[in-house]
């Protein structure tokens, strides 16, 4: 069955700053692949998702880059700000109504 | 919309007994799923319906777990004789598979402990 992996496991930056996070999957029968942001207490809220007909989708300060050949997907967040601060997981699914694979999950801090 | 619904948000238990979570999906939302999320952990797959049919289940869902969604819109889980180990935050979340590519929408769960 898929896999999804992640780093880092913890992330730090002064605010202003941008974020990365990385992601590798397993199965070449994932082409759908979501980013979820969580905050202490809530469920994971969809950020920005991706399909595996495109290379990169940007979202106002986020932004996702996707190697199918590589099995490799990453999340990018410009100028963070304190309200950034959460754990964001990445995950994969063959489509967005299948089950999703999430990945273990990264805690961002943004320092002020 | 008003978004998925999740009750209770809290459950404190013994060990050994039973428990129900409902969930109430977003309206017109055609597929509801379960996910088990421990601490530090990302969430794991348990279950899906489309309608009322249940179509996948995880081999995490063992014989003590049991997922219904008798007229297609809201769904129960419940775990008879609690154990420890099923201390854990249950997601719900629904999607459409009829408008496109939707994505999944979660609830803020129900967080269960087993004293």
């Amino acid at each position: 069955g898929e896999n999804v992996e992640q780093h880092p496991s913890t992330l730090s930056v002064q605010e202003g700053d941008s974020a990365v996070i990385k992601c590798t999957y397993s199965d070449s029968a994932s082409n759908y692949f979501p980013w979820y942001k969580q905050e202490l207490g809530k469920g994971p809220q969809l950020i920005i998702d991706i399909r595996s007909n495109v290379g990169e989708k940007k979202d106002q300060r986020i932004a996702v880059t996707l190697n199918k050949t590589a099995k490799h997907f990453s999340l990018h967040i410009t100028e963070t700000q304190p309200e950034d601060s959460a754990v964001y997981f990445c995950a994969a699914a063959e489509t967005s109504y299948d089950k999703v694979i999430f990945g273990p999950g990264t805690s961002l801090s943004v320092i002020p | 919309d008003t978004g998925v619904s999740q009750d209770p948000r809290h459950k404190i238990t013994k060990r050994g007994q039973n428990v129900t979570f409902r969930c109430d999906p977003i309206s017109e939302h055609n597929r509801l799923y379960w996910y088990r999320q421990t601490l530090g952990q990302g969430p794991e797959f348990l279950t899906y319906f489309q309608n009322e049919a249940q179509l996948e289940k995880s081999r995490l869902l063992s014989d003590r777990f049991s997922a219904e969604r008798p007229k297609g819109s809201f769904s129960t889980l419940e775990i008879q004789r609690t154990e420890q180990g099923d201390s854990a935050m249950y997601l719900c979340a629904s999607s459409r598979t009829d408008a496109g590519n939707q994505p999944q929408h979660f609830g803020d769960g129900t967080r269960l402990s087993i004293l």
